[in-house]
């Protein structure tokens, strides 16, 4: 699997959207680009995921660059119970495939 | 909206000792995990599970692990004589079955802490 690099942290305003960028230079052609968030010592939490087209869900957009080299995850309006470790990750599409999760970006939403 | 559930939440065991770590996943899923987050660092894959086997197995899966399907509802992680470095929280995670999203659904965790 392609290695992906987050900055560690960022903060945001409530209300504000939060776009968290991810790069993933040596992606492959097979390779789809997952978001997952992890909510204080809670299990990881599904968000939304794409291979080149962009895609919304109501959670989130993801905006992934046309050399699919890099990708950004929007909340276009954060609340506070968005604060949470998110992570990006680039993996196929297989039913056993396993995730491999790096360090992630602290996300905190400030009131 | 159908949910992985983990018991018990918090388990506490003594060093050398057994420990079941139980897990019922999404009915209609057909893939399953088990992961490890040990305090303040990453998420690790420890074992995917498929049609009653094994699929793969990380590094840390050694032969103190083992995990099981029972009864068709349950999944369980025992490790057979705890260390104290396997103290960590565990998640269960399972996958719809293929041509779906393939996203998986994880379950709330289970604490385990070992004296």
């Amino acid at each position: 699997d392609a290695k992906t690099t987050q900055p560690p942290s960022m903060d945001c305003a409530e209300g504000r959207a939060a776009n968290l960028p991810c790069n993933h230079s040596t992606i492959s052609g097979n390779e789809y680009v997952y978001w997952y968030r992890q909510i204080h010592s809670q299990g990881p939490q599904y968000i939304i995921h794409g291979l080149k087209n962009n895609e919304t869900n109501e959670m989130a957009s993801l905006i992934i660059t046309e050399d699919r080299k890099s990708s950004t995850l929007i909340l276009p309006h954060a609340t506070l119970r968005d604060t949470a470790v998110y992570y990006c990750i680039a993996r196929t599409q297989g039913g056993s495939e396993k995730l491999v999760f790096g360090k992630g970006t602290k996300l905190t939403v400030n009131p | 909206e159908p949910e992985v559930t983990q018991t018990p939440s918090h388990q506490v065991t003594q060093m050398g000792q057994e420990v079941i770590l139980r897990c019922v996943p999404i009915s209609n899923h057909l893939y399953f995990y088990w992961y490890r987050q040990i305090l303040g660092q990453k998420v690790e894959f420890l074992v995917s599970f498929y049609n009653n086997e094994i699929s793969e197995k990380s590094e840390i899966f050694d032969d103190q692990f083992s995990v099981e399907r029972p009864d068709g509802s349950n999944f369980t992680l025992k490790i057979r004589s705890t260390k104290l470095e396997d103290s960590a929280m565990y998640f269960c995670a399972s996958t719809p079955p293929w041509g779906s999203h393939n996203e998986q659904y994880f379950g709330p965790g289970t604490r385990l802490t070992v004296t």
